[in-house]
């Protein structure tokens, strides 16, 4: 079966210019989330969705970053304009129906952004 | 403001030595998870605890819940190579909101 997908993988882009990182969850998986990791801050949620509705988006860093769930099977992360600070890997996770608390969070492999 | 903190935050052993990461917090926490990532990947769960005082075992790996549910331990017994990577706790943000926060992580490096 396949697991949440994300693209790109890699991406170099110049500082202003806007990035759009997306993600695919598991099907009938319910929730999806969106962190952000490096090294001197960890894995830091930004945006929680359930059924496609923005449940908490206090994690995300500024007006420059928005997400979408236009449907239970795709999401985005923009980020515009795009800043060095901002170069991190950004993880989509899903997670099934039900387990609201204690249920599993299956990661995608990320995507190493890089804002010269 | 709920946190998870890990100890220590980098950790270098031997092949066939013991272990043993926290998190804590200063919170109560009705669930914790311990998730292991590796290199290029994303990470993926080990362990769900969610009663205080329970422990769970997985092979070599030994997962603790504080009796007051604000900690847990994770210890592994003779560590080998692939047991190599980060060690990430996480629990349910404060309310029945289904948000889950990640501790900052220990890596932990087994040299063979």
């Amino acid at each position: 079966d396949a697991g949440v997908i994300q693209s790109p993988r890699h991406e170099v882009t110049e500082m202003g210019q806007e990035v759009t990182l997306r993600c695919k969850p598991i099907s009938g998986h319910n929730s999806l989330f969106w962190y952000r990791q490096t090294m001197m801050r960890g894995l830091e949620l930004l945006i929680y969705f359930n059924n496609n509705v923005p449940i908490d988006d206090s994690g995300m860093p500024e007006d420059r970053f928005s997400a979408k769930m236009p449907n239970a099977s795709f999401s985005t992360l923009k980020i515009q304009p795009s800043e060095p600070r901002d170069s991190a890997v950004y993880f989509c996770a899903s997670r099934a129906r039900g387990a609201h608390n204690t249920g599993e969070l299956f990661f995608g492999e990320g995507s190493r952004l890089t804002v010269l | 403001t709920q946190l998870l903190e890990q100890s220590p935050q980098f950790l270098s052993i031997q092949e066939g030595e013991n272990l043993t990461v926290y998190c804590n917090s200063s919170s109560v926490f009705s669930s914790l998870q311990w998730y292991r990532q590796e290199p290029g990947e994303g990470p993926v769960l080990l362990v769900t605890v969610v009663t205080g005082g329970e422990v769970k075992k997985l092979k070599r790996l030994t997962f603790q819940f504080g009796d007051a549910r604000k900690d847990s331990s994770l210890h592994i017994t003779a560590a080998q190579p692939g047991d190599t990577g980060l060690y990430l706790c996480a629990g349910p943000f404060s309310g029945n909101t289904g948000k889950l926060i990640f501790g900052q992580g220990t890596t932990l490096q087994v040299k063979p």
